[in-house]
């Protein structure tokens, strides 16, 4: 199994400031994903991170706004850029896990409030 | 029309009941997933189906390949149970995960 610490757990942000959030996990996983969850809305994905190379971003998410780090095979930081009240949402971290990723694994996740 | 859809997207029932949430999808897909979010926030894998049935402890899930549906049963259902229960598919031939809006379950005393 893979264990994923991700943190912040939860934070208040002001407008137009950035935050980045970190996800650790206790095994070397190829690829990371990570995920916002907007209020009452199931998970959309951002991008795929691998190490070693830039980021796949989803249509609508960009590397300027949502930039992503991969230095190694257990961890990755997805920044939220110049913040604004739609960013307010829960963000998290997954890896999969096993042969042919039958088990997906989540970090605990990031509730963000933009104010 | 999502390419995966959940029905019902709320369900309230009552402590010992047999609880059914359905899952169709649209598109072709290599594995089929259950997951569990707390309203913490968490989530966790419940099931990986490609075929078949599934069964741990008082939770089962099914798959239907041809029709393109799943379901995922929980028996003597408890308040414990009452979580959002979220189908995902992996889109066949890439990484990607496609979810559903997920399905409210509450289950009273």
């Amino acid at each position: 199994s893979a264990v994923i610490s991700q943190k912040p757990s939860r934070d208040i942000c002001q407008r137009g400031t950035s935050l980045t959030i970190q996800c650790q996990v206790d095994s070397q996983v190829t690829m990371m994903f990570w995920y916002r969850q907007q209020p009452g809305q199931s998970l959309t994905l951002i991008a795929t991170a691998n190490q070693g190379s830039e980021a796949t971003y989803e249509s609508g998410f960009v590397i300027d706004k949502f930039p992503i780090s991969r230095p190694n095979l257990t961890f990755s930081t997805l920044t939220v850029s110049n913040m604004s009240p739609e960013d307010s949402s829960i963000y998290l971290c997954s890896v999969d896990w096993g042969n042919s990723g039958n088990t997906i694994y989540f970090g605990e996740g990031s509730w963000l409030t933009v104010v | 029309k999502n390419e995966v859809e959940q029905s019902p997207q709320n369900l309230t029932a009552q402590e010992g009941e047999f609880i059914t949430i359905n899952c169709s999808y649209s598109v072709g897909i290599s594995a089929l997933h259950w997951l569990q979010q707390h309203p913490g926030g968490g989530i966790v894998s419940l099931f990986m189906l490609s075929s078949g049935k599934k069964k741990h402890g008082r939770l089962i899930a099914t798959i239907n390949i041809q029709e393109k549906h799943s379901s995922l049963h929980i028996t003597a259902s408890h308040p414990r149970d009452s979580a959002v229960y979220i189908c995902a598919v992996r889109i066949q031939g890439a990484q990607k995960l496609v979810f559903g809006q997920g399905t409210r379950l509450t289950i009273n005393p």
